[in-house]
């Protein structure tokens, strides 16, 4: 059983379009991390998210956290090419503790 | 400032062999914890080690092991490798403690590939 469910999967759009990547759980966590992976590197972050609410943009990808911190979405507004990789969710359960809890991840494709 | 380091970044090794990876934090940053990730489990934590200590281990059989110095470079160690093995290794860095939040930074990897 997945502690964190990010869904979807896999998701392949045209150039322009929006999506909306999610990430849910039934446990509470301290803070949401989320993360793009190039084939064959390692995690990039991209955002961490602490407070219930919380909001968070980065040029056009807005990252949000539930208000009861089980949950957190992404939203790519105008999506490009260079948008295409492995997005990851990772939860820390505990404030101050180091492990994180991924989910399976979204693999986003972009085509021109 | 330098990002998480990792080495070796490719290595091949043969069933029954044990095998050691190398990290370096980012400058600054005390707590350093081990990834696994594979394509059917994702990515998993292996342990975390903090002033040296290990501060947390995940699921994983007594054949991985880890270590940390005093200047907060880490090691892990697989013992009698297994085919199951052959995955991508993570290195993680944070400055740990952190009242904020668990800002956690990624290495590169390194892809170990079991024969």
């Amino acid at each position: 059983t997945q502690l964190l469910e990010q869904s979807p999967q896999f998701l392949s759009i045209q150039e322009g379009e929006n999506l909306t990547v999610y990430c849910n759980s039934s446990s509470v966590f301290s803070s949401l991390q989320w993360y793009r992976q190039e084939p064959g590197e390692g995690p990039v972050l991209l955002v961490t998210v602490v407070t219930g609410g919380e909001v968070k943009k980065l040029k056009r990808l807005t990252f949000q956290f539930g208000d009861a911190r089980k949950d957190s979405s992404l939203h790519i507004t105008a999506a490009q090419p260079g948008d295409t990789g492995l997005y990851l969710c990772a939860g820390a359960l505990i404030q101050g503790a180091q492990k994180l809890v991924f989910g399976q991840g979204t693999r986003l494709t972009i085509n021109p | 400032k330098a990002g998480v380091t990792q080495t070796p970044r490719y290595l091949i090794k043969t069933r029954g062999q044990q095998v050691t990876l190398s990290c370096s934090p980012i400058s600054g940053h005390r707590s350093v914890s081990w990834y696994q990730q594979t394509p059917g489990q994702g990515l998993q934590f292996l342990f975390e080690y903090f002033s040296e200590t290990q501060r947390n281990k995940g699921n994983f059989p007594g054949r991985f092991s880890g270590r940390q110095f005093s200047n907060s470079r880490s090691e892990m160690n697989v013992s009698t490798l297994e085919l199951g093995d052959s995955a991508l290794y993570l290195c993680a860095s944070s400055l740990a403690g952190s009242q904020t939040g668990n800002t956690i930074y990624f290495g590169e990897g390194s892809w170990l590939t079991v024969v």
